[in-house]
């Protein structure tokens, strides 16, 4: 099955510095690679993905990178406010398969 | 509004007892899921179903116990058979088995067992 492996685990930056998240998968079916956001207590929310046709995505202060050959892909957040604090989970799936396979979280804060 | 409702968002559990959490969605999504999260920990899949009475096993299936009746309903029960039942729970949809990529989450079910 897939494995999903997500660094660093906890990450801390200051106001207006950019954060990087990676993740490595395992199996080369994958095709489909979110990214979620979770606040405390709350479910997690999606706030970028990517196919495996598409080298990078932007979307504002976010932006996600794949390297298929190397089996790995990036979450950056540019210009990072307070409110960027939280839990960011990344996943992949094989489009033809029934279920995702996540990350194990990294907790990002934000210093003001 | 559209969107996936978990109740109840706490519930307390004595050990030996079963506990059922609920997850309705109307947002006509035919495969649902569920995940446990531990704290500072990943989502792990306990069962997901793609189709009406239909179901499969997730990686942490045991002692736990799901049906799907209905397409908007996908119920999670916690027997006493699950050793260490505490943990927060995320319900979620997808439009389609394997359309429709995005996965919406619900809000969360906390079970504390006492």
């Amino acid at each position: 099955g897939e494995n999903v492996e997500q660094h660093p685990s906890t990450l801390s930056v200051q106001e207006g510095d950019s954060a990087v998240i990676k993740c490595t998968y395992s199996d080369s079916a994958s095709n489909y690679f979110p990214w979620y956001k979770q606040e405390l207590g709350k479910g997690p929310q999606l706030i970028i993905d990517i196919r495996s046709n598409v080298g990078e995505k932007k979307d504002q202060r976010i932006a996600v990178t794949l390297n298929k050959t190397a089996k790995h892909f990036s979450l950056h957040i540019t210009e990072t406010q307070p409110e960027d604090s939280a839990v960011y989970f990344c996943a992949a799936r094989n489009t033809n398969a029934g279920k995702s396979t996540f990350g194990d979280g990294t907790t990002l804060t934000v210093k003001p | 509004d559209g969107g996936i409702t978990q109740s109840p968002k706490y519930l307390f559990r004595k050990e030996g007892q079963n506990v059922t959490l609920s997850c309705e969605q109307n947002l006509n999504h035919d495969a649902m899921y569920w995940y446990r999260q531990d704290p500072g920990q990943g989502l792990r899949l306990i069962y997901y179903s793609q189709i009406v009475n239909d179901f499969q096993k997730g990686d942490i299936a045991e002692g736990y116990s799901v049906s799907r009746e209905k397409k908007e309903s996908f119920p999670l029960t916690v027997t006493s058979a699950q050793k260490n039942p505490t943990a927060f729970y995320l319900c979620a949809s997808k439009p389609g088995a394997v359309s429709g990529n995005t996965i919406y989450f619900g809000e969360g079910s906390w079970l504390t067992v006492v």
